[in-house]
């Protein structure tokens, strides 16, 4: 069974602070997605990265994926109310998303 | 902007009846997934299909069907709804080649 793991499972931080989300995988991806979900709601894209190493940013949003393409890891800077939900990482390999993994989510709560 | 639209929010079934799921995509897209999502699992595939009348099972295809008769629709059944069926179904539609999935708000449904 291929795994996607995420780290850590739940975050509570105050506005203000930083914080990184971490995606692991003994799998290689041709490339690597991470969704946002809120409550009530389905997941939303919000990047894919594809090279390895390679660095995108969205905002106060940094992600970055693995040299080996294995991990992928999500900062934020400066941590809003608003950034609150549960964010996915998705191991995708091959095209058209019917190789899509994905983690277990992280559960971000940004306190104001 | 693509929009995926599921049938019902949150639903409440018996042991042993029939459930039907629908999900409907108003974006022409060839692709269309089935998932739950369950605490701590993350998103797990149950069915998906790439064109009219075509299916194929995903991870956990188990007590479930699908169906998809028209391009823009793609129903979920379980025959005989289980308490282990207990989950939130989210749909989804991507286009041929792409990797990015499209979500609806996804059904919570609950089977006693």
């Amino acid at each position: 069974t291929q795994l996607l793991e995420q780290s850590p499972q739940f975050l509570s931080i105050q506005e203000g602070e930083n914080l990184t989300v971490y995606c692991n995988s003994s799998s290689v991806f041709s490339s690597l997605q991470w969704y946002r979900q809120e409550p009530g709601e389905g997941p939303v894209l919000l990047v894919t990265v594809v090279t390895g190493g390679e660095v995108k940013k969205l905002k106060r949003l940094t992600f970055q994926f693995g040299d080996a393409r294995k991990d992928s890891s999500l900062h934020i800077t400066a941590a809003q109310p608003g950034d609150t939900g549960l964010y996915l990482c998705a191991g995708v390999k091959g095209t058209g998303g019917f190789k899509t993994i994905f983690g277990a989510g992280t559960r971000l709560f940004v306190k104001a | 902007d693509v929009k995926v639209t599921q049938s019902s929010r949150y639903l409440v079934k018996r042991t042993g009846e029939k459930v039907f799921l629908e999900c409907v995509q108003d974006m022409d897209h060839e692709n269309m997934f089935w998932y739950r999502q369950d605490p701590g699992l993350g998103l797990r595939l149950i069915y998906f299909s790439y064109d009219v009348k075509m299916k194929e099972k995903g991870d956990i295809p188990e007590g479930y069907s699908v169906s998809r008769e028209k391009k823009e629709r793609f129903s979920l059944i379980l025959e005989s709804a289980s308490t282990n069926q207990t989950s939130m179904y989210l749909c989804a539609s991507s286009l041929p080649g792409r990797d990015e999935q499209f979500f609806g708000p996804g059904t919570r449904l609950t089977v006693l």
